[in-house]
């Protein structure tokens, strides 16, 4: 079925360190993947994506990793700062459709 | 504007009311989704148009849910006699390029639909 998850619903880091978020998906013949961020009023925006044919993408402060032998998803966040803190999804891309994560909250102490 | 608007913001309605909510894409995409935010849960999809017609509705959950796009730009999602669990954020995106793999879907701010 399709279905995407994740496995840490919050994460506390210190600000200047870096963050992990990772994100399981059971569609084995999904070939897209994004990475969205959420802040509380707002819709999701973008942060990166990566297609099936790579392991690893790499974008300003963020890297996505993709394992797809354990069918795995992260993104790293590198010097997470306070404006990083939101809730973040992975989705997949399902023909015309995302299919979303439930999202993991991501808090930056100070 | 430059991105998605979404009208109104919030909602409040009695369970059994109609409502319709309102969706403005960037000028200029074609494709056109709606999905559903639970609280703490990520966005669900609802219905996908493409230019006037509804090319995928199978995110629907029932036939009290409708949504329109006449003349391909501004939709309206309608909801009939709503139901307690109606209430949620309901997201509009829209995409430059359908069907396009790696097309951006940008999304609005949600309008927050309390059903009491």
């Amino acid at each position: 079925g399709e279905s995407v998850g994740l496995h840490l619903p919050t994460l506390s880091v210190q600000e200047g360190d870096n963050s992990i978020i990772n994100c399981a998906y059971s569609n084995s013949a999904s070939d897209y993947f994004i990475w969205y961020k959420q802040e509380s009023g707002k819709g999701p925006q973008f942060i990166i994506d990566i297609r099936s044919n790579m392991d690893k993408r790499q974008g300003q402060r963020v890297t996505v990793l993709l394992n797809k032998t354990v069918k795995h998803l992260s993104l790293q966040i590198a010097a997470t700062q306070p404006g990083d803190s939101a809730v973040y999804f992975c989705a997949e891309q399902y023909g015309n459709k995302l299919v979303f994560g439930a999202g993991t909250i991501l808090r930056v102490k100070s | 504007g430059a991105g998605v608007s979404q009208t109104p913001s919030n909602k409040v309605t009695e369970k059994g009311k109609y409502v319709e909510l309102r969706c403005d894409p960037i000028s200029g995409h074609t494709a056109l989704y709606w999905y559903r935010q639970s609280l703490g849960q990520g966005p669900e999809f609802l219905i996908y148009f493409q230019g006037t017609g509804a090319a995928d509705d199978s995110g629907l959950p029932n036939d009290r849910f409708f949504a329109v796009r006449p003349e391909g730009s501004v939709s309206t999602l309608k909801i009939q006699r709503t139901e307690r669990g109606d209430s949620a954020v309901y997201l509009c995106a829209s995409s430059a390029s359908p069907g396009h793999p790696t097309d951006e879907q940008f999304f609005g701010p949600g309008t927050r639909l309390t059903v009491l």
